[in-house]
């Protein structure tokens, strides 16, 4: 069964400064997908990154980049230049058995805080 | 472009009262899905359906009921709400893809309280 671990329940960082949310993942499926949301105080939950299992690459979107160590099982969110907004809860995810989206798994969640 | 839509965003029951929660998503994607989110859990899922007339259970689905009669429609039921149905409830959905190239795109939430 698919399993998301988040060992930090608070990080903080100071505005400006880089900071890296770790997510290790648990699977046996050869193709899945692997997603960071973050939530903020007003509770709605908004996409931040998506990487595939078969992506060679790591995927970057604007500030947010994932640092995907395959062999590691490991897919830790990367924020550059902090803001003040950053402020949230930040969940990983991953897709399901048969792979898709229908069934996600999400970790426990990280609170970050960014100090000014 | 409304994407997920859920209603209500707040309510409060009494145990043993049932109740229905609306979803609906207007981007013709087959996949939908229904989550909840308690303190310190992050969310799990309850039920879910790959398509109109197909539905399976997640994690936590005892207490919900759900049906899938058209692709855009997702109603989750509470058969007889108990104080453990405290929650929030996200729904989500996406297109049939695997593994997916894209976002599951989630409703703005609905807050149950059951007393």
């Amino acid at each position: 069964a698919q399993k998301i671990t988040q060992t930090q329940p608070g990080m903080f960082v100071q505005e400006k400064e880089a900071v890296t949310l770790d997510c290790t993942y648990d699977t046996s499926d050869q193709s899945y997908g692997l997603f960071w949301y973050k939530q903020p105080s007003s509770g709605e939950m908004i996409f931040l990154i998506y990487q595939g299992s078969y992506d060679e690459q790591n995927a970057t979107e604007g500030r947010y980049s994932l640092n995907f160590q395959k062999a590691r099982k490991s897919a830790n969110l990367v924020i550059s230049a902090s803001q003040l907004g950053d402020s949230a809860m930040y969940f990983c995810a991953m897709t399901g058995t048969r792979g898709g989206s229908e069934k996600l798994v999400f970790g426990k969640g990280t609170k970050l805080t960014v100090n000014p | 472009n409304a994407g997920v839509t859920q209603t209500p965003k707040f309510q409060v029951l009494k145990t043993g009262q049932s109740m229905t929660l609306q979803c609906a998503q207007d981007m013709n994607h087959e996949y939908m899905s229904w989550y909840r989110q308690d303190p310190g859990m992050g969310l799990r899922l309850i039920h879910y359906s790959v398509g109109a007339g197909i539905t399976d259970q997640g994690e936590v689905p005892n207490g919900y009921n759900v049906s899938r009669s058209t692709t855009e429609d997702f109603p989750l039921r509470l058969l007889s709400a108990a104080p453990s149905q405290t929650s929030v409830y996200f729904c989500a959905s996406s297109y049939r893809e695997i593994p997916p190239t894209g976002e599951l795109f989630f409703g703005e939430g609905s807050r149950l309280t059951v007393l």
